[in-house]
């Protein structure tokens, strides 16, 4: 198979908090993994490309100051958005690729409200 | 013009009917294509991959790639309420170049498949 998880699946925080999204592959190694925003009947937004032990690549347009990505290990990327405001509020899906496959698996997305 | 562009529908069928999703696409370098189902709230599901030009089966689903026409679509018979839910197409180019390893989505198609 080809599991990824993200947690928390849904989030709600004030303006001005740190939120943290974990994406976890559960049953095969992930040297790529991928962030991605999704507004309302809109497709995914690529944010930033993460190799394991690398700096994230960003996509134009995205701060990387305000969206902090680690991807310490094979299994486990994280996703930090800083200072949230609530044009922050999206959805944010995360996939994982596996070494030498074009294929992207995503997990289940995590739903943010900033207030 | 964007480098992919799908029908966003919304595409309404009744149960068992035989359901063609398409997209066209600019780019020649994309060589990689894949096929995503979403369920609302919910991250994309793989359904079928392929970088052949031609036809892959799988159960219900059959992709085809033409690549001469810059033209992949994706046909599902004896359509299920079930299969109600969102269609992506996504495609990348294989290695080699910046953009290796970035999927290009399709806007998405809605589907509803009525009992």
């Amino acid at each position: 198979g080809a599991v990824v998880s993200q947690h928390p699946s849904w989030v709600i925080c004030k303006s001005g908090t740190s939120v943290k999204i974990e994406c976890r592959s559960l049953d095969f190694q992930a040297t790529t993994m991928f962030w991605y925003r999704q507004f309302p009947k809109q497709s995914l937004m690529l944010m930033a490309t993460s190799n394991e032990g690398s700096k994230a690549t960003y996509e134009q347009g995205v701060e990387k100051d305000k969206f902090l990505i680690n991807h310490a290990s094979l299994t486990l990327s994280t996703l930090t958005v800083t200072s949230a405001h609530p044009e922050d509020s999206s959805f944010y899906i995360c996939s994982a690729r596996r070494l030498g496959q074009e294929t992207q698996y995503f997990g289940p997305g995590t739903r943010l409200l900033v207030l | 013009q964007k480098e992919v562009e799908q029908d966003p529908g919304p595409l309404s069928v009744p149960e068992g009917a035989i359901v063609s999703l398409n997209c066209t696409y600019s780019n020649s370098a994309f060589q990689y294509f894949m096929w995503y189902r979403q369920y609302s709230r919910k991250g994309p599901e793989l359904l079928m991959y392929t970088y052949s030009s031609g036809n892959k089966e799988d159960g219900r689903f059959t992709a085809q790639v033409d690549k001469s026409s810059k033209y992949i679509s994706l046909f599902i018979r004896d359509s299920q309420p079930s299969d109600s839910a969102t269609y992506l197409c996504a495609m990348t180019p294989l290695a080699g170049g910046t953009s290796y390893g970035k999927l290009t989505f399709g806007q998405g198609t809605i589907l509803t498949v009525h009992p």
